[in-house]
């Protein structure tokens, strides 16, 4: 049984440029989270999504970044003229249909993306 | 706005000691705190989950224990062993959702042969 599986696991893009980064949940799961780990910094919560509904957005910065997860598909996270302090390590990690207090979720390995 | 803190930042042991990681956060009113693992380059692996109302969970080598009250975890680590050494991280849930995770920074564990 995969696991939460994200792609690509590295990224160069230059300043300006856009990043899309890839998540597909473990079979069954249909929440996805996406969480930000920026160097010296713990994970931080960025975005909850069901399919094709944004659910908590509230650790989205305002601009430049914006996040889907289709019916069918992955889900995406999307960073816009990418700056250099966009440069982190983007953890998906998913959870079943019904996720209770008592269950943890399931994360990815990352992509880590570096702006130059 | 709940703040996690773990002390020390980093640790180098023997092989075969028992160590303690600690972890401590700011507002008591979590649901449960969760312990991970992460390797160097990877993803995050639940070690433990620990809800409110309990004291202490273990698997294997690991305990972890959690006083709400005083806002404190901690992970203990028996026998440990090369393969122990990665990047422990504390998360606390405080929003009454399981995804909303507020995590520590973490410690670096070195276990030498």
């Amino acid at each position: 049984n995969a696991g939460v599986m994200q792609n690509p696991r590295h990224l160069v893009r230059r300043r300006g440029q856009e990043a899309r980064l890839r998540c597909s949940p473990m079979k069954g799961h249909s929440h996805v989270y996406w969480y930000r780990q920026l160097p010296e910094e713990g994970l931080k919560f960025m975005v909850y999504l069901q399919k094709e509904n944004i659910i908590d957005e509230s650790g989205m910065p305002k601009e430049r970044f914006s996040a889907e997860f289709p019916k069918e598909g992955p889900s995406i996270l999307r960073i816009q003229q990418v700056v250099r302090g966009d440069s982190a390590a983007y953890f998906c990690a998913s959870s079943p249909p019904s996720p209770g207090v008592g269950n943890t979720i399931y994360f990815g390995e990352g992509s880590w993306l570096t702006v130059v | 706005k709940q703040e996690v803190t773990q002390i020390p930042a980093a640790l180098s042991v023997p092989e075969g000691e028992n160590l303690v990681l600690n972890c401590s956060f700011t507002d008591s009113a979590i649901y449960n705190l969760q312990w991970f693992r992460q390797d160097p380059g990877k993803g995050l692996t639940s070690l433990l989950l620990i809800q409110s109302s309990q004291r202490e969970q273990t698997s294997g080598r690991l305990n972890a224990s959690l006083d709400k009250s005083s806002g404190r975890s901690t992970l203990y680590i028996a026998a440990s062993q090369p393969g122990d050494s990665a990047t422990y991280l504390c998360a606390v849930n405080s929003g009454g959702s399981n995804y909303k995770l507020t995590f520590g920074k973490g410690t670096l564990l070195t276990v030498n042969p």
